[in-house]
């Protein structure tokens, strides 16, 4: 079935130097993505979203990239802090039927930044 | 008021209990899910409401039961709950279910079946 998913699982970055996570979907009809943040032990927090007729996507520190030719999206973060140690998830928001979006997880990636 | 509220934060109940989840928000959304996450993967969507109708229910057993009381409240009853029932039960609101924007989500109920 047609599913959302990541390259790497696990992520290790130095304090300061940039993050960059990946997720594959293989939804063609997919139009919207959203990247969320899970510490331990808290729900998911809405990071910043894209949608289809987009590329490119900034927030503060973080830039969301979006590669519908291959299908491809991408989470990079600047400066990457201590706080930014989380999983985190791509999600993409179907519509298997007529007015009626799911959003849908890929499987995360484990950011670990070492001080 | 952005915040998606669940209680209990954690709940630990036998196999023969019934108990209730409980979630609120105050933001106006229409469309509210609850999702189940297990330790190390992705949350999984059981229940989605809009405009307090059941619209999808994702082959969940019969042992959990949603109820959408009123547009501010959804509630996930629980009964005859397995040991591998045992995760994470997070709930989420967004705008309107055929709107296409970002769901909000609780802090979870960590619930634990004994």
């Amino acid at each position: 079935g047609e599913s959302v998913g990541l390259h790497l699982p696990t992520l290790s970055v130095q304090e300061g130097d940039n993050s960059i996570i990946n997720c594959a979907y293989s939804n063609s009809a997919s139009d919207y993505f959203i990247w969320y943040k899970q510490e331990s032990g808290k729900g998911p927090q809405f990071i910043i979203d894209i949608r289809s007729n987009m590329d490119k996507r900034q927030g503060q520190r973080v830039t969301v990239l979006l590669n519908k030719t291959v299908k491809h999206l991408s989470l990079q973060i600047a400066a990457t802090q201590p706080g930014d140690s989380a999983v985190y998830f791509c999600a993409e928001n179907r519509l298997p039927g007529a007015g009626s979006y799911q959003l849908t997880f890929g499987k995360g990636t484990k950011l670990s930044v070492i001080p | 008021d952005t915040e998606v509220t669940q209680t209990p934060k954690h709940l630990v109940m036998g196999m023969t209990n019934k108990k209730s989840l409980k979630c609120e928000q105050h933001m106006g959304h229409r469309a509210m899910y609850w999702y189940k996450q297990k330790a190390k993967k992705p949350p999984e969507l059981m229940f989605v409401y809009s405009y307090e109708k059941l619209s999808i229910n994702e082959s969940v057993p019969s042992r959990f039961s949603p109820e959408c009381p009123n547009s501010s409240l959804l509630n996930l009853h629980l009964h005859a709950l397995q040991p591998e029932d045992s995760a994470l039960y997070l709930c989420a609101s967004s705008h309107q279910q055929d709107l296409n924007t970002e769901a909000f989500f609780g802090q979870g109920t960590r619930l634990t079946v004994v």
